[in-house]
């Protein structure tokens, strides 16, 4: 079935530096991939997506590109900030009928100043 | 301003209680969902719907019920039959169900502490 993986955390980055989290999924066809950002106590926001390979998706300084052949959506920064510090889920939606998102486990980033 | 309201935002119950989570959307989205979140863990779903007066059962729909009786109202109610019913429950939102491409939006969740 499908599934998603992210890399354990916690990332702890100081301010401005470059930031990469891993995700590496399992899936039949052509998922659409999200990361997607939560706040403490809050609910999670759509940071970024990308429905198709090669697409890119960008947000607030985020990037992620869909790679089918390494079957990976990591989520980059080239300079984080305190106010980045949250959990990110990675996730897919499947290309059969599947109404689920999957959710890989959360990686909580630190940045300190 | 659209979006997706929860409330109460922090809930307390006592053993052999049920208790219901309130969740509305003014996003005009056919399909709705509820999830639950447990510390260091992603989330899992719980029912969803596609369609006023249809809702489906989710990954982990034992001891939990849902209605929709309205497009825009998809309430949750916990019941005493859920064993472990301390976590985070978030409700999303998506235009449709069948949608691939579809982005889900979230509430801002309701915290259920069991006493």
């Amino acid at each position: 079935g499908n599934s998603v993986t992210q890399m354990e955390g916690p990332v702890t980055l100081s301010e401005e530096a470059f930031l990469t989290i891993n995700c590496t999924y399992t899936a039949t066809g052509y998922p659409s991939l999200f990361w997607y950002v939560q706040y403490p106590g809050e609910g999670l926001q759509l940071l970024l997506k990308a429905t198709k390979a090669d697409d890119k998706g960008s947000n607030k300084g985020f990037e992620a590109t869909y790679r089918k052949e390494t079957t990976s959506f990591h989520l980059e920064k080239g300079s984080v900030q305190v106010s980045d510090s949250a959990v990110y889920f990675c996730a897919l939606r499947g290309w059969d009928s599947s109404y689920k998102l999957i959710f890989g486990s959360g990686t909580r980033l630190l940045v300190r100043p | 301003d659209g979006g997706i309201t929860q409330s109460p935002k922090y809930l307390f119950r006592k053993e052999g209680q049920n208790v219901t989570l309130s969740c509305e959307q003014n996003l005009n989205h056919d399909a709705m969902y509820w999830y639950r979140q447990d510390p260091g863990q992603g989330l899992r779903l719980i029912y969803y719907s596609q369609i006023v007066n249809d809702f489906q059962k989710g990954d982990i729909a034992e001891g939990y019920s849902v209605s929709r009786e309205k497009k825009e109202s998809f309430p949750l109610t916990v019941t005493s039959a859920q064993k472990n019913p301390t976590a985070f429950y978030l409700c999303a939102s998506s235009i449709s169900l069948a949608g691939r491409t579809d982005t889900q939006y979230f509430g801002p969740g309701t915290r259920l502490t069991v006493l």
